[in-house]
């Protein structure tokens, strides 16, 4: 069956640390893949997306970059995070079904 | 440019009783439409799509919306809630290129509140 997962699923991190969130598809090959960002009251945020590996278009300029090393792999990364760097992180792939899917979340709160 | 705006950041309702949440688009080009459901803390679930045909469209638990393409406009309905559907409910465009899905644009979701 085709599922996607995403970890952690909450993540503490000091201002100035290293951000890795990981995302991988299963059932699938050569998904379109997505990051999204969700912060209170601004809806959803598409950060990055991907059509194959190594193919990385980034949506909005930030503190935050994307690499696709595998076909079904999607990793979101920062060397240093800001507290504005705070939300809750969606990944997403788009089904043949023409439906995203969205991974369970991951919940980042910069301190 | 697409955008959608979903019209109400919150809506409180009484259990049983039955709800809209509106959703409004544009766009200048043919579009696909979704609604999705996010419970706290979890990722988003596809309640219903559009892609052609009925303007009518059927999701899963008890929810459909209806297509107005001169309104530009997919609203969400369910004639009666129940304290689960407490969520926050998300509207979606992707533009329809010719059969393939563009990137999707959300709104910016809106909290319904289901009280006894």
């Amino acid at each position: 069956s085709q599922t996607i997962h995403q970890w952690p699923a909450t993540l503490v991190q000091p201002v100035g640390s290293p951000l890795s969130l990981e995302c991988t598809v299963e059932g699938t090959s050569n998904p379109n893949l997505y990051w999204y960002r969700q912060a209170a009251g601004r809806g959803l945020q598409l950060l990055f997306y991907s059509v194959g590996i190594g193919q990385i278009s980034s949506e909005v300029p930030q503190n935050l970059s994307a690499s696709r090393p595998q076909d079904r792999q999607f990793i979101l990364s920062s060397k240093k995070l800001l507290l504005s760097d705070s939300g809750f992180y969606l990944c997403a792939w788009i089904r043949a079904d023409y439906g995203y899917t969205f991974g369970s979340g991951t919940r980042l709160t910069v301190v | 440019a697409q955008s959608v705006t979903q019209l109400d950041s919150q809506v409180p309702v009484f259990e049983e009783a039955p709800v809209e949440l509106r959703c409004n688009y544009s766009s200048s080009v043919s579009v696909y439409l979704f609604w999705y459901v996010q419970y706290p803390n979890q990722g988003l679930q596809l309640l219903l799509k559009y892609l052609s045909g009925s303007t009518l469209v059927k999701g899963i638990n008890g929810f459909e919306a209806e297509f107005n393409k001169s309104q530009t406009s997919f609203h969400l309905r369910k004639p009666s809630v129940h304290i689960s559907d407490t969520a926050e409910y998300f509207c979606a465009v992707g533009m329809n290129y010719g059969g393939s899905q563009g990137n999707l644009i959300f709104g910016k979701g809106t909290k319904l509140s289901v009280k006894p």
